[in-house]
């Protein structure tokens, strides 16, 4: 498909295991995005990759979040040791540059649940 | 800190209404305000975006009305249809580099 594919589209798992999301972005777009959506709650930044430039972690909530974006392409946000309060969709989304100009398009979500 | 606020957090209009949806920020570095809509198990998709040197932008039936030195913005839907129930959300960013959202309106339009 031509969108943002995410997987798993869902994902239980135990307290204190550790998981790996992964986001497909577009192809040819250099910047990529990851948020996490809380119920109820609006989009929360993660982390942000432009092109071959340092990503910006500034949204990270904790030294447990971890992202890795390989080839300028395909992204893996890992979560060590998990807890409840992991539990909410990451969402991811990439654009063209990250550009202002450049729309964000969004993938359907991996929606995490911590038992 | 919320840097984007958004009001109502639900809404329900008769289809035909104009629902309106309110944001408002503080920082004056922000150069790009998107709105975005999201259907449930979907992720959400831009709708329409406007610069700060323009007061107002239509697209279709969707309009964004935007105030500078209020700092606010709104969104207008003209001839809401049952099709328009979704989550709204109002976002800001500045370079493009991170974006801030609103925590999202959900909107029901009634046949």
């Amino acid at each position: 498909g031509a969108g943002v594919s995410q997987s798993p589209s869902n994902k239980v798992t135990e307290k204190g295991k550790d998981v790996e999301l992964r986001c497909d972005p577009i192809s040819g777009h250099t910047a990529l995005y990851w948020y996490r959506q809380s119920l109820g709650q609006g989009l929360e930044f993660l982390i942000y990759f432009q092109g071959n430039s340092a990503p910006d972690k500034s949204g990270l909530p904790s030294d447990r979040f971890s992202a890795e974006r390989t080839g300028g392409s395909v992204s893996t946000l890992t979560i060590q040791r998990t807890q409840q309060e992991d539990s909410a969709v990451y969402l991811c989304a990439s654009s063209l540059y990250g550009d202002s100009n450049q729309p964000q398009h969004f993938g359907d979500g991996t929606r995490l649940s911590i038992l | 800190q919320q840097q984007v606020k958004q009001s109502p957090q639900s809404l329900i209009v008769q289809k035909g209404g104009i629902p309106i949806i309110n944001c408002a920020y503080e920082n004056t570095a922000f150069d790009y305000f998107p709105w975005y809509q999201q259907f449930p198990g979907k992720g959400p998709a831009l709708l329409i975006a406007i610069r700060p040197d323009v007061s107002e932008k239509k697209e279709g039936r969707f309009t964004i009305s935007f105030n500078k030195s209020a700092k606010q913005f709104s969104l207008h839907i003209m001839d809401s249809q049952p099709g328009d129930s979704a989550t709204y959300f109002c976002a800001a960013s500045k370079g493009g580099n991170q974006f801030y959202f609103g925590t999202g309106t959900s909107l029901t339009v009634i046949p």
